[in-house]
């Protein structure tokens, strides 16, 4: 069974930093682009973030380009996404997506990050 | 303002069939697959439709997508009661070099 699961949400000030964790299990991690998605309270899903299966090439939404940074370790199954210079508008729900060839074919549970003084 | 246009809303009745619409331009619906996804209250989002049309193993076939030139939709028919969530369509942008998403159509089932 594929499982997801994201960890290292939590409440930081503005202009703090945090790293989120995606540990994946249930198929071979290395074969898999992955992506992050969030969803501010009450509001829609925004792509955040994706990198290729080899790590290789990323991607990332203009609103967090240059103060985010997706990598992997495919040897630990585990996906990040470091976040500087976080914003009141960076406050969301993030989860981590597994992207297979006609989408985002499974998710996490979710990691909420709450940004505020 | 999402670049994918979803109405906000959408209702029927019990058994009724609804259908969501979602908009796009050249440079993602008219040339890209999409795909939809179910977000129950408080739950991640789940996959519905890949690839325009295709459902993954599980869903049942009261889902159904289709597309035409930049637009696609989605059809629930047999509504039950399970399926009141938000749905969204997704698909890569060219333009913009990466996924987009719809707003979101919250269905309510009367």
């Amino acid at each position: 069974e594929v499982q997801l699961v994201e960890s290292g949400g939590g409440l930081v000030q503005p202009g703090e930093s945090l790293r989120l964790s995606c540990a994946a299990s249930g198929f071979t991690f290395s074969h898999y682009g992955m992506h992050w998605v969030r969803q501010a309270p009450g509001s829609g899903l925004e792509f955040v973030s994706a990198i290729t299966n080899n790590g290789v090439t990323t991607y990332y939404a203009k609103s967090v380009k240059g103060r985010f940074t997706i990598s992997r370790d495919n040897s630990k199954n585990t996906l990040y996404l470091q976040m500087d210079s976080l914003r009141v508008e960076d406050m969301a729900v993030y989860y981590c997506a597994r992207r297979g060839s006609g989408g985002y074919d499974n998710w996490g549970q979710g990691t909420l990050v709450t940004v505020s003084s | 303002q999402s670049v994918l246009t979803q109405p906000p809303s959408a209702s029927e009745t019990p058994g009724q069939r609804v259908t969501i619409s979602c908009s796009g331009s050249s440079s993602n619906i008219g040339s890209n697959p999409v795909s939809w996804y179910q977000q129950l209250p408080g739950t991640a989002p789940k996959p519905l439709i890949f690839n325009n049309n295709q459902r993954p193993s599980g869903v049942p076939d009261r889902f159904s997508g289709s597309k035409s030139g930049t637009s696609v939709s989605l059809a629930i028919s047999g509504l039950q009661s399970e399926d009141e969530a938000d749905y969204y369509c997704s698909v890569w942008d060219d333009s913009l070099n990466g996924p987009v998403f719809g707003g979101g159509t919250k269905v309510t089932v009367l």
